[in-house]
């Protein structure tokens, strides 16, 4: 089946202890993004990467790092977490224009989404 | 300042009835327009626009683009309660590769 997944799903943590939320998918996807989603402001992108080794800010990066060693996984960390980042980060995927002439497509594979609280 | 903005914010309509949501936009090299409906969960995917004036349909669902006033709209005729959900517009950017959410219309359908 199809799909982008995140784990931890939930995260409770404390301000300054480092963790990453790993995003997979199986889809052969080159285009991966992460973003958190709060009420009152949508969805922002924080991180997304064309293919392998190859990443770029988003809206909203600081406070974050993600790296892309392989294509299907894109971990998103944070060093040092703080409060301001208790959000709903979700991951997704998306494909890539090749050198065929077809054009790309923006349709993104969503994750199921990882609630995370900074204490 | 790129933005995305939907409205109406929120809307509560009876079983059977039709809605219009909005979207507009200002992305510096617009290259797409897409919707998705939340449903408490992740994004799952509706409409990808990339022409003016072409409608796209999908069963009740149907979506059109107009790009020299920056807009689409997402219709939803004979609503039924599974309907109800939040609609996000996004924006996809020729340079950088980015996209843009708006904050979402949240759709109540009544019995």
């Amino acid at each position: 089946e199809a799909q982008v997944t995140q784990n931890p799903r939930y995260l409770i943590t404390v301000t300054g202890k480092k963790l990453t939320v790993t995003c997979s998918q199986n889809m052969n996807h080159e285009y991966m993004s992460w973003y958190r989603q709060d009420p009152g402001l949508g969805l922002r992108q924080i991180y997304y990467s064309m293919n392998v080794e190859v990443t770029d800010k988003g809206d909203v990066p600081e406070g974050y790092k993600v790296s892309r060693k392989e294509k299907r996984n894109f971990p998103l960390i944070l060093e040092s977490p703080s409060p301001n980042q208790t959000s709903l980060y979700f991951c997704a995927s998306s494909q890539f224009p090749g050198t065929s002439g077809i054009s790309r497509t923006d349709t993104q594979y969503f994750g199921p989404g990882t609630r995370l609280t900074v204490l | 300042e790129d933005k995305v903005v939907q409205s109406p914010l929120s809307l509560v309509v009876h079983e059977g009835d039709t809605v219009t949501l909005n979207c507009s936009y200002e992305v510096t090299n617009f290259r797409s327009l897409l919707w998705y409906k939340q449903e408490k969960k992740a994004p799952t995917f509706l409409f990808m626009l990339t022409s003016s004036g072409i409608e796209k349909k999908s069963g009740r669902l149907s979506s059109i683009l107009d790009k020299k006033e920056l807009f689409s709209i997402l219709n939803i005729t004979a609503t039924q309660t599974g309907d109800s959900a939040v609609y996000l517009c996004a924006v996809g950017a020729l340079s950088g590769n980015q996209f843009y959410f708006g904050t979402g219309t949240s759709l109540t359908v009544i019995p």
